[in-house]
């Protein structure tokens, strides 16, 4: 099977600019997370989606971060304005389900530079 | 909210060494995985294990729930086991949401 897409691979914006990054999750996976990993730490989620509704989004900054899945789907995370200190790889994960069992699967993440 | 600690940060093994990791946490979890994300960066999930024990090939792990801490055997150790080893429970908040620790780097030379 196909496995979690993301684009773009790398990003580089100067702060106070915006971007968007994009996931596509496994085929059938009705749950999808966002997760920002910076350099030398554990991954911390950000958000995660139950087909097109928000389960937990309480460790995003929702100041300057916002992030949809529209048709269930296809997700986007956009960072408007950039600060220096969100520079990181950020990851997107799908599983087939919401509860306990149901491994995450990992996409190869973007690399995200602030200047 | 839940804490996850992990032992040693960092490991260098000749290659065909075994070795322990582990990983404790704060609370009672419903959820434990393990992953191993490569030096290309992607994560890769090892092991769904909130107890017991699990084998896959060379790489095991127990998970001692009542003592909160869980433990990943990696035995006759191959450069390709090199990158980082992460443990991750479930939040309070249930739902699969993970809390991912800080990780232990492995490198494996030859």
């Amino acid at each position: 099977e196909a496995g979690v897409a993301q684009s773009p691979r790398y990003k580089i914006i100067e702060k106070r600019q915006s971007v968007a990054f994009w996931c596509n999750p496994i085929s059938g996976h009705a749950t999808l997370y966002w997760y920002q990993q910076i350099l030398g730490q554990g991954p911390k989620l950000l958000i995660q989606f139950q087909n097109n509704g928000v389960v937990d989004d309480s460790q995003l900054p929702k100041d300057r971060f916002s992030a949809e899945r529209l048709k269930g789907v296809d997700s986007t995370l956009k960072i408007q304005p950039a600060k220096l200190e969100d520079s990181a790889v950020y990851l997107c994960a799908s599983s087939l389900r919401w509860i306990y069992n149901s491994p995450l699967h990992f996409g190869n993440g973007t690399r995200l530079t602030v200047t | 909210g839940i804490q996850v600690e992990q032992s040693p940060p960092d490991l260098i093994l000749q290659e065909g060494a075994n070795s322990t990791l582990r990983c404790n946490f704060s609370d009672s979890v419903n959820n434990l995985q393990w992953f191993h994300q490569n030096p290309w960066g992607q994560l890769i999930n090892l092991f769904y294990i909130p107890s017991g024990t699990k084998q896959n090939g060379r790489l095991s792990a127990t998970t001692v729930a009542t003592e909160r801490y869980s433990l990943l055997y990696i035995s006759s150790s191959q450069t390709t086991d090199s990158g980082v080893y992460f443990c991750a429970v479930e939040g309070p908040g249930g739902a699969n949401n993970l809390f991912f620790g800080t990780g232990t780097r492995l490198t494996v030379i030859p």
